[in-house]
């Protein structure tokens, strides 16, 4: 089964508002990273957060991540139309080659 | 810089036929990913290359998917026979270096299998 799971799996919310979307995974891991997609196109490079890491900020988004808890969650502020997409954490397990994304949450910013 | 290149980005085929997928990553990437993405999924690793070595192809289904990346620049993947639960985005992408780094995506080529 795939590593990460995030939650919810779908959430709609009005433009200017915040998401907050989660992510659990199994294993212990090297770094996490998010993604975006917008709809039927390539994914989207967004933020990396290292095992060592507690908390990031690339200017709308904050990650946070706990490895005692194997969570992480993705904060985006004041969201725009233009957030409408899907996002998929990834993790790299410290153990093996293998690079794992999670199901996805699919948000949609109302305008 | 130049992105990830696929091609082709649409391809529809019968089941049973063959196809294969073409990927250019960024000019000195040494690892390049292919992701197999079905509708309402995340991506499935199913290959990785650092170079023109295979670093992990655990999850490619060796009977009918085949990989390679000759001369390590661009790499194709084939699919032969296709079955109906091949259809699928197909993913490439690269990184500068190993694993667990951030990668860069190309479009994707959606297969669809009949």
């Amino acid at each position: 089964s795939q590593q990460g799971e995030e939650d919810p799996q779908a959430l709609s919310i009005q433009e200017g508002e915040n998401a907050t979307m989660n992510c659990s995974y199994k294993t212990s891991i090297n770094n996490l990273q998010w993604y975006r997609q917008n709809s039927g196109r390539g994914l989207v490079h967004l933020i990396l957060i290292r095992s060592n890491e507690r908390e990031k900020h690339s200017g709308r988004l904050r990650v946070t991540l706990d490895t005692s808890k194997k969570s992480s969650s993705l904060l985006i502020t004041a969201s725009r139309a233009a957030d409408t997409a899907s996002y998929f954490c990834a993790t790299d397990p410290n153990t093996g080659n293998q690079f794992y994304f999670g199901t996805g949450t699919s948000l949609t910013v109302i305008p | 810089e130049a992105g990830v290149a696929q091609s082709p980005r649409y391809k529809i085929i019968e089941k049973r036929q063959s196809v294969a997928f073409w990927c250019n990553p960024i000019s000195g990437h040494a690892t390049l990913y292919w992701y197999q993405q079905i509708l309402g999924q995340g991506p499935k690793l199913l290959i990785q290359f650092q170079n023109n070595g295979v670093v992990d192809d655990s999850q490619l289904p060796k009977d009918r998917f085949s990989a390679e990346r000759l001369k390590g620049v661009d790499s194709t993947l084939k699919i032969q026979p296709a079955k109906l639960e091949d259809s699928a985005v197909y993913l490439c992408a690269s990184s500068r270096t190993s694993l667990g780094e951030t990668q860069y995506f190309g479009p994707g080529t959606r297969l669809l299998v009949l």
